[in-house]
């Protein structure tokens, strides 16, 4: 069964401490990305990478960091300089390039007291 | 630059009726468009991708997109609303910006609603 996971579906932390978001993909994709969605804001980049061991900022990586050790997982850590770090996180894999389209794990929703 | 204008934010049909969402584009290159349908706390599904090939694209669960460079639009449509289509729906395009890179850009989307 192929597709992308992303756990825990629902993460709670306290202000302060980082939390790491895990994303891992079977579709056999180079390339891999994060997103962030806040409520009518549409998704915004925080950081993608085309291929193993590289990666590069997108619009909103301040705050976050990667890492992209095998080309099947991608997470994602929230660190505590993110100054508003409650939001739906969604991650998504494709080929890469501009015709080709991203497929979307089911999100986690992290939220920060 | 790149972007995309999803012209309502939320759009309300009854069900048998027709629904369309309207999504204009702003690309320098030739654009790849595609509209993605996200149901509330879920990931984002791919409805239909528009890529230079025909104009108007057929998607999945009777969706379908008319690809208009003169109006640089590209709107989705079906015939008949039924309940289940009730989602957000994201308007999206990408461009090769004349390199090996490209970027993504994501309107930032229409709440449909579907009344019985």
């Amino acid at each position: 069964d192929g597709g992308i996971t992303q756990s825990p579906k629902y993460l709670f932390r306290k202000e302060g401490q980082n939390v790491t978001l895990s994303c891992e993909q079977n579709l056999n994709h180079d390339a891999m990305y994060w997103y962030r969605q806040d409520p009518g804001q549409g998704l915004r980049l925080i950081y993608y990478s085309q291929i193993v061991n590289d990666f590069q900022k997108g619009d909103i990586a301040e705050g976050y960091s990667v890492s992209r050790e095998k080309k099947e997982s991608f997470p994602l850590t929230v660190t505590s300089a993110q100054k508003n770090p409650t939001a739906f996180y969604l991650c998504a894999s494709s080929s890469w390039g501009s015709s080709y389209e991203q497929y979307f794990g089911p999100g986690t929703r992290l939220t920060v007291t | 630059a790149q972007s995309v204008t999803q012209l309502d934010s939320h759009v309300s049909v009854s069900e048998g009726t027709p629904v369309l969402l309207r999504c204009n584009y702003s690309s320098s290159y030739s654009p790849s468009l595609f509209w993605y349908v996200q149901h509330p706390n879920k990931g984002l599904q791919l409805l239909l991708k528009y890529t230079s090939a025909a104009t108007l694209v057929k998607g999945i669960n009777g969706f379908e997109a008319e690809f208009k460079k003169s109006e640089t639009s590209f709107h989705l449509t079906k015939p008949s609303a039924h309940m289940s289509d009730a989602a957000e729906y994201f308007c999206v395009v990408s461009d090769d910006s004349g390199g090996s890179n490209y970027k993504l850009t994501f309107g930032k989307g229409t709440l449909l609603t579907v009344n019985p």
